[in-house]
């Protein structure tokens, strides 16, 4: 059973088109993440969540919006796409939100806007 | 945001030990020090962390100095399985809410 999966792997859309990223993970978790992963491989956290509640909210552009429908799932839904959007992007997920609880990350989606 | 400085690339022969150094002399007293390593086309996953005292589990084991300046995580024994990018990070602390600031990675090679 995958820990923390991710849908699609890969989206291949043009700019302005508005498209979803969808998480799970059924390790019981509280607290998810998405993170965002540059062509030089540089990792930023983007959102995180805390029991569906948004505790983390990066410098991230109002067109990329997490959703939490319940603690199992975490989405990202990015509008109006632009080509500096292209990289891949990880969900992850924590027991809770505390430093000591290891993380564990998803496949990863990669994005590309052309 | 504390950072942390790593050497872009190591290499290592196969079956020796490795230390892989990060700096982070702007760390602060909360901050903890995680080792994450990401094989190619994959997540991060969990290597090890730690505070203040070194640290040993089944994969590695993480020296931090003194000051608390600078860490090394140490692979006893590489395989070619090591082979990855491996990522120093702090978890620093905003108003109670803990946040990864990754650094730039070390790209290990292990040498057959």
């Amino acid at each position: 059973d995958t820990a923390v999966s991710q849908t699609p792997k890969y989206l291949v859309t043009q700019m302005g088109n508005d498209k979803s990223i969808k998480c799970e993970q059924n390790l019981g978790h509280d607290t998810m993440y998405w993170y965002k992963q540059d062509s030089k491989k540089f990792l930023k956290i983007m959102f995180s969540y805390n029991n569906k509640e948004l505790i983390i909210n990066e410098t991230v552009p109002n067109r990329f919006s997490p959703k939490s429908p319940d603690k199992a799932h975490l989405n990202l839904h990015i509008n109006s796409l632009e080509l500096g959007d292209s990289a891949v992007y990880f969900c992850a997920s924590s027991q809770s939100s505390g430093p000591p609880y290891e993380q564990y990350f998803g496949p990863g989606t990669r994005l590309t806007v052309t | 945001d504390a950072k942390t400085t790593q050497p872009n690339s190591m290499e290592s022969n196969e079956e020796e030990p490795v230390h892989l150094p990060c700096n982070h002399s702007t760390i602060s007293g909360t901050d903890y020090i995680h080792w994450y390593r990401q094989l190619p086309s994959q997540g991060p996953e969990y290597v090890i962390h730690g505070l203040t005292s070194n640290v040993n589990n089944r994969m590695a084991s993480l020296a931090i100095a003194e000051d608390r300046k600078s860490s090394t995580l140490i692979l006893h024994r590489a395989t070619l399985r090591d082979a990855a990018v491996y990522y120093c990070i702090l978890s620093s602390t905003t108003s109670g809410t803990y946040k990864y600031i990754f650094g730039t990675g070390t790209r290990l090679k292990v040498l057959a």
